[in-house]
């Protein structure tokens, strides 16, 4: 069966570092998300893509964050300068469209130290 | 906006027991509704779905869910649970006229399942 896939699957960095969280999503979909998961916290959505732009985007996802789908297979997911409280699992979703349901990779746990 | 409560933080039960997980959700429009499953160090799976029609839904792994519109209403349940339903589950909703397909999800009930 398809997957996306996540990576790194842990990724520890110091504050005010710049990190990219890497994602496949599944070939044919069309659609892409970012989520993320603060521990002890609601999975809260960051931000859609579709055809090569944000769609949507939470008050969560502001000037630090950016998105990217470089080469039409990666979607990645860059966070200028981290805070301690960007401490979180990052979820990656895609779908093929409308009327079909999210698949999610196994995350990325990212620590700020 | 949107928002999704899942009534239960832990449940545990016995194998065989059955099992009911309460998700209420609040927006006034068209809904589609989820379950989702995580089991320990995996991927967020889909376990079922709700778009139209028939209000009961059956998904993977004996599970089905019940779309009551009165009661805003999207209960989870399962005759009889085994070991290996032990996971996180999330009840999430998408407003049905947004074409992105943003995701809200409630906080997720742990279930516990001994043998």
């Amino acid at each position: 069966e398809p997957e996306v896939t996540q990576t790194p699957s842990h990724q520890v960095t110091q504050m005010g570092q710049e990190v990219i969280l890497r994602c496949v999503p599944i070939s044919n979909h069309l659609y892409f998300y970012w989520y993320r998961q603060i521990l002890g916290q609601k999975v809260e959505f960051l931000v859609s893509f579709y055809n090569n732009e944000i769609s949507e985007k939470s008050e969560i996802f502001d000037d630090q964050f950016s998105v990217e789908r470089p080469d039409g297979s990666n979607f990645t997911l860059k966070i200028r300068s981290t805070k301690l409280e960007d401490s979180a699992m990052y979820f990656c979703a895609s779908r093929t469209g409308q009327g079909r349901a999210a698949f999610f990779g196994q995350g990325t746990r990212l620590t700020v130290v | 906006a949107q928002s999704v409560s899942q009534h239960n933080h832990h449940v545990i039960l016995s194998e065989a027991a059955s099992l009911e997980l309460g998700c209420n959700y609040s927006y006034g429009g068209t809904v589609n509704l989820f379950w989702y499953v995580q089991y320990p160090g995996q991927h967020l799976q889909l376990l079922l779905k709700y778009f139209s029609g028939d209000p009961l839904v059956k998904g993977i792994k004996g599970f089905e869910a019940e779309f009551i519109k009165s009661k805003f209403s999207f209960n989870l349940r399962k005759p009889s649970v085994q070991w290996s339903d032990t996971a996180e589950y999330f009840c999430a909703v998408n407003s049905g006229g947004t074409s992105y397909g943003k995701l809200t999800f409630g906080q997720g009930t742990i279930l516990t399942v001994h043998p």
